[in-house]
């Protein structure tokens, strides 16, 4: 049963362009992160909010900004994308100590 | 930051037998370490946990070890079915904000 929801599930997009996607969770959780998973599967984190404040940002290129307007939501706006952006973002969320992070179902990008 | 060392990248083993993963972290501040089940087109969702004041954990079916002095942890199925087939994850986390490093991934795959 999915708690976290993520839109749009795919996006396929051109070189340059901004896409934004969305994710919101319903578990009452305080904590949210972006991970990426690439082709072959590697799953990383990119960003993690803990009550709208941001408290984990790994080395991503500056293109990428995260957004989040309360605790159950969290943005992600990819400025002028490239190829290798292309990947699935998860959205995630959980508490914010050693307990269980559940994922959403993920946007597929594309980029052409 | 945290490395997660995941081997093999694929099992392949006969319904009814055992299979094992094992996973290697560096940081020795780390201390909690899920297993993830991913299913292809599905979100990574959590099978099994263990925290660092443990040393074994099971639930249906599955095995956790953790082997702190090593820096070692190692996941166990027994009596794999079919519906076991999947891509496997172990993550670290080393953070009070349950910030994961995965490993690269397990493909199992169970045949009849």
């Amino acid at each position: 049963e999915t708690a976290v929801f993520q839109t749009p599930n795919y996006h396929v997009t051109q070189v340059g362009n901004e896409v934004s996607f969305n994710c919101k969770q319903t578990l009452g959780h305080d904590t949210m992160y972006w991970y990426k998973q690439d082709s072959k599967k590697l799953l990383k984190i990119m960003f993690s909010y803990n009550n709208k404040q941001l408290i984990v940002n790994e080395t991503v290129p500056r293109r990428f900004s995260p957004q989040s307007s309360d605790k159950a939501h969290l943005n992600l706006r990819i400025k002028s994308v490239e190829p290798e952006d292309s990947a699935v973002y998860l959205c995630a969320s959980s508490y914010p100590r050693d307990t269980e992070v559940f994922f959403g179902k993920g946007t597929r990008l594309t980029v052409v | 930051g945290e490395q997660v060392e995941q081997l093999p990248s694929i099992l392949r083993v006969q319904e009814g037998s055992s299979a094992s993963i094992n996973c290697t972290y560096e940081n020795s501040a780390s201390n909690y370490f899920p297993w993830y089940k991913q299913e292809p087109g599905e979100n990574p969702k959590l099978i099994i946990d263990i925290r660092s004041n443990m040393e074994r954990k099971q639930t249906q079916g599955l095995i956790v070890l953790l082997d702190k002095k090593a820096k070692r942890f190692s996941l166990h199925i027994t009596d794999t079915q079919p519906g076991d087939s999947a891509m496997y994850f172990c993550a670290a986390s080393d953070s009070g904000y349950n910030k994961l490093t995965f490993g690269k991934g397990t493909v199992l795959l169970v045949s009849p």
